[in-house]
């Protein structure tokens, strides 16, 4: 596609339930990554992509943050049981190459309850 | 933690240039000077980058100083559109495992008014 979707668009979800957010990135870009930004506040690294590898996942708060890629195009950010410090809008990017060119997409806003 | 400084907030009125600064006084040689902008319930928007020359495209101008400590991203004829929250980032530009990372600070709050 031309851009970078992201669904769905808004998540609210109970405390204690899973969620899953899907990232279709850009057709051919190579690296992928998942940002969490909180509100009033600057996108944080989640974790990074190439193809179907998953090269950095330093960023994931816990393990209950699971990314995977596994035919190296659409990617899905899973959060068990989902907690109120959760809430965030959840931004993927795509580029070509590692470092230039990122396009976000607009991100899913997640709300847990 | 981020390694550029910006004030939270500006006013710009419509039609005048608009000049964001930022500083990065730690700045490594090998770094270039990024800018990006998230417009409200959207995502980060690249705007131009550089590393110690001025820069121009069709969105913005981009002025480091010499000793490369800070820049100014230069609006030039703002519109209602440019209200958004504009972040200045430092990386290594380039592919390459090490360099992928963008590290994000609050931003600044831009509102063109009318």
């Amino acid at each position: 596609g031309a851009g970078v979707s992201q669904s769905p668009r808004y998540k609210v979800a109970k405390r204690g339930q899973d969620v899953a957010l899907r990232c279709d990135p850009i057709s051919g870009h190579v690296s992928l990554f998942w940002y969490q930004q909180a509100l009033g506040q600057g996108p944080e690294f989640l974790t990074y992509f190439q193809n179907e590898a998953q090269l950095d996942k330093s960023g994931l708060p816990s393990d209950r943050f699971f990314a995977e890629r596994p035919e190296g195009s659409v990617s899905t950010l899973k959060i068990q049981r989902t907690q109120q410090e959760d809430s965030a809008v959840y931004l993927c990017a795509s580029s070509l190459g590692g470092g230039n060119g990122y396009t976000f997409g607009s991100g899913t806003r997640l709300t847990v309850v | 933690d981020a390694k550029t400084t910006q004030p939270p907030s500006m006013d710009c009125a419509e039609g005048r240039a608009a000049n964001l600064p930022c500083n990065h006084s730690t700045i490594s040689g090998n770094e270039y000077v990024y800018w990006y902008r998230q417009i409200h319930s959207q995502g980060p928007q690249y705007i131009i980058h550089g590393l110690k020359n001025n820069e121009t495209n069709e969105m913005a101008s981009l002025i480091i100083t010499e000793d490369r400590k800070s820049s100014t991203l230069i609006l030039p004829h703002a519109t209602l559109r440019d209200t958004a929250v504009y972040y200045c980032i430092v990386r290594v530009a380039g592919g390459g495992h090490s360099n992928y990372q963008l590290i994000w600070g609050a931003g600044t709050k831009l509102i063109i008014k009318p």
